[in-house]
């Protein structure tokens, strides 16, 4: 089965630096979905990548994806107090897996003012 | 915008009761699942379901089942509460496509269940 680490388990930033949150996969991966989940609700859909080298950008959250399709990495600039929270990275199996995702364990995200 | 409702935020019961985890999703999806969330182990996958009346096992699925009567509705059961499904569950859906990649799962506010 698939497996996905992520790093670090947890971070804590001042107010306004820019931070790295890396996703590595067992296996190659078919599609890579970040989400993001404040404590105690449920998790919000970022960013879907596919295809080997892709990148993708929303306000201050870029994702990457690897040309071997193994990792990819989350990156926040100018990082806010709004950030804050869990960070999840979800991996398709491909073929007909029903929608299934395996998740990392999530990284803890604190900013600081 | 997709919204998957779950009946409760907080609920608390006592060992032995058989409890109920409610999930409805508003958007015709096809796909539906169930997830426990735990300190230092990640989303793990329950029970899944791809259409009404059918389920497949996840990861974790001793000591639960589910029901699909209908297609908006995914209803989780502890059959006989213990203590170590004190937990935070999730319930997700998603779309089937018929495309090789996945569409993104659509998840619920989540439901802490404390089992005394």
């Amino acid at each position: 089965s698939q497996e996905l680490e992520q790093s670090p388990q947890s971070l804590i930033v001042q107010e306004g630096k820019n931070l790295t949150i890396n996703c590595t996969s067992s296996k190659t991966l078919y599609g890579l979905y970040w989400y993001k989940q404040k404590y105690g609700e449920g998790l919000i859909f970022l960013m879907m990548l596919q295809k080997g080298g892709e990148e993708k950008s929303h306000e201050k959250i870029t994702a990457k994806l690897d040309e071997k399709k193994q990792q990819s990495s989350l990156h926040i600039t100018a990082s806010q107090p709004s950030h804050a929270g869990i960070y999840l990275c979800g991996a398709d199996s491909g073929g007909t897996s029903y929608g299934k995702l395996t998740f990392g364990q999530g990284t803890i995200l604190t900013v600081h003012p | 915008d997709v919204k998957v409702t779950q009946s409760s935020r907080y609920l608390v019961k006592r060992t032995g009761e058989k409890v109920f985890l409610e999930c409805v999703q508003d958007m015709d999806h096809e796909n539906m699942f169930w997830y426990r969330q735990d300190p230092g182990l990640g989303l793990r996958l329950i029970y899944f379901s791809y259409d009404v009346k059918m389920k497949e096992k996840g990861d974790i699925p001793e000591g639960y089942s589910v029901s699909r009567e209908k297609k908006e509705r995914f209803s989780l059961i502890l059959e006989s509460a213990s203590t170590n499904q004190t937990s935070m569950y999730l319930c997700a859906s998603s779309p089937t496509t018929g495309a090789i990649l996945n569409q993104p799962q659509h998840f619920g506010d989540g439901t802490r269940l404390s089992i005394l």
